[in-house]
């Protein structure tokens, strides 16, 4: 079935550094994709998403491309700040044998030092 | 605008004891989910309803029993609890089907002793 495999952490970052988690997908069909992010104590929030191939998403600086042909979804981040400290999610919305489904990573903590 | 909130927020239980734990959205989404999430595992989705009046088996349904009361409230109960679902329960809400943005409540710290 459809699953996300997603870059194992924990991650420490110095502010201001680049940042990238890797997220990588197995589906059938055109699933779509998302990362979330999940601050202490929090439910999930949705940081951002791509519904079809070639699709950016991006939102408070944080990108990822939709790649089809490399079947990834990568978040990046140019300049990490101390509040991006969290544990960041992918997942897909995909197809099992039982109908729809949502498919969420293992989730990466990251944490930012000043 | 609360969004989506749960009910109770922390739970103990012993082995074999039953629970309800309760979510209510106030967004007017049609759909709902109900997810654990577990260290290591990521969050997986026990059941979802993706209307009123209609529920469905996710990745990990046994052990669960789920009631759509209304458009509004999505309630998760265990029969008979075990150690194994000792986890944190997340609830969600989206407009309409499980391929849209998910709204998240706060959770659910349940240990079953």
């Amino acid at each position: 079935g459809d699953s996300v495999t997603q870059m194992e952490g924990p991650v420490t970052l110095s502010e201001e550094a680049f940042l990238t988690i890797n997220c990588t997908y197995t589906a059938t069909g055109y699933p779509s994709l998302f990362w979330y992010v999940q601050y202490p104590g929090e439910g999930l929030q949705l940081l951002l998403k791509a519904t079809k191939a070639d699709d950016k998403g991006s939102n408070k600086g944080f990108e990822a491309t939709y790649r089809k042909e490399t079947t990834s979804f990568h978040l990046e981040k140019g300049s990490v700040q101390v509040s991006d400290s969290a544990v960041y999610f992918c997942a897909l919305s995909g197809k099992s044998n039982t109908g729809n489904q949502f498919y969420f990573g293992t989730g990466t903590s990251l944490t930012v030092i000043p | 605008n609360a969004g989506v909130t749960q009910t109770p927020k922390f739970q103990v239980l012993k082995t074999g004891q039953s629970m309800t734990l309760q979510c209510a959205q106030d967004m007017n989404h049609n759909s709902m989910y109900w997810y654990r999430q577990d260290p290591g595992m990521g969050l997986r989705l026990i059941y979802y309803s993706a209307s009123e009046g209609t529920t469905d088996k996710g990745e990990v349904p046994n052990g669960y029993n789920v009631s759509r009361l209304n458009k509004r409230e999505f309630s998760l109960r265990l029969e008979s609890a075990a150690p194994s679902q000792t986890s944190v329960y997340f609830c969600a809400s989206s407009v309409s089907g499980i391929s849209y943005e998910q709204y998240f409540g706060p959770g659910t710290r349940l240990t079953v002793t």
